[in-house]
């Protein structure tokens, strides 16, 4: 199994450039997340999907920051025009069908898309 | 929504020694508690993980527990060893247990 795959691994752009990353989840899950993750803190909830459908996307900042799932499989995260605070690691993360609190369902990270805005 | 607290920030133990990493929840409603170690430039991995119908886990050398009363829960690491150096993570569910909410990190470090 090949996890969930993220791609660039690494993206340096100058501000007000756009910049689009891609995920691949787990084969078969069907909830996706986007995780933003600053330097010494904790991940933090950008957009949830279940399926195509975005359930939760309350953190996204959306005058600058879209995301797709299309066809419930892969996902993109863009951001346009990009700001220096938006500097961090996007991490996806994918889980399968139902609730975490019962179950063996857990959450699965890739390796993220470290982002520098210059 | 769901506020995660965690403490400390950086530990720093002697190879061979006891780490404890604690964490704190908001919401009671909250029922799956993991844990996640991430090492540098590495994605965050699950290391353990316990549900409210147990108060306390084990594997091998980590072990969690679980005080819903108090609503904390800690991360015990026994014999450390140097690759256990790395980010701890906990985190708690939402009401609906379809999200996890972080806590902000604990960096810690085995001196050999």
């Amino acid at each position: 199994e090949a996890g969930v795959v993220q791609s660039p691994r690494y993206k340096i752009i100058e501000k007000k450039q756009p910049v689009a990353f891609w995920c691949n989840p787990i084969s078969g899950h069907n909830t996706l997340y986007w995780y933003r993750q600053n330097l010494g803190q904790g991940p933090e909830l950008l957009i949830r999907y279940e399926n195509e459908e975005a359930v939760d996307d309350s953190q996204l900042p959306k005058d600058r920051f879209s995301a797709e799932r299309l066809k419930g499989v892969d996902s993109t995260l863009k951001i346009q025009p990009a700001e220096l605070g938006d500097s961090a690691v996007y991490l996806c993360a994918s889980s399968g069908r139902g609730s975490f609190n019962s179950g063996a369902n857990v959450l699965t990270f890739g390796a993220g898309s470290r982002l520098t805005v210059l | 929504g769901e506020n995660v607290e965690q403490h400390p920030s950086t530990l720093s133990v002697q190879e061979g020694d006891s780490a404890v990493i604690k964490c704190t929840y908001s919401d009671s409603a909250s029922n799956y508690f993991p844990w996640y170690k991430q090492e540098l430039g590495k994605r965050p991995q699950l290391i353990i993980d316990i549900r409210s119908n147990v108060g306390e886990k084990k594997d091998q050398r980590i072990a969690v527990t679980l005080n819903k009363t108090a609503k904390h829960f800690s991360l015990h690491i026994t014999e450390t060893q140097p690759e256990d150096s790395a980010v701890y993570f906990c985190a708690a569910t939402n009401n609906a247990g379809n999200m996890l909410t972080f806590g902000g990190g604990t960096r810690l470090m085995v001196k050999p």
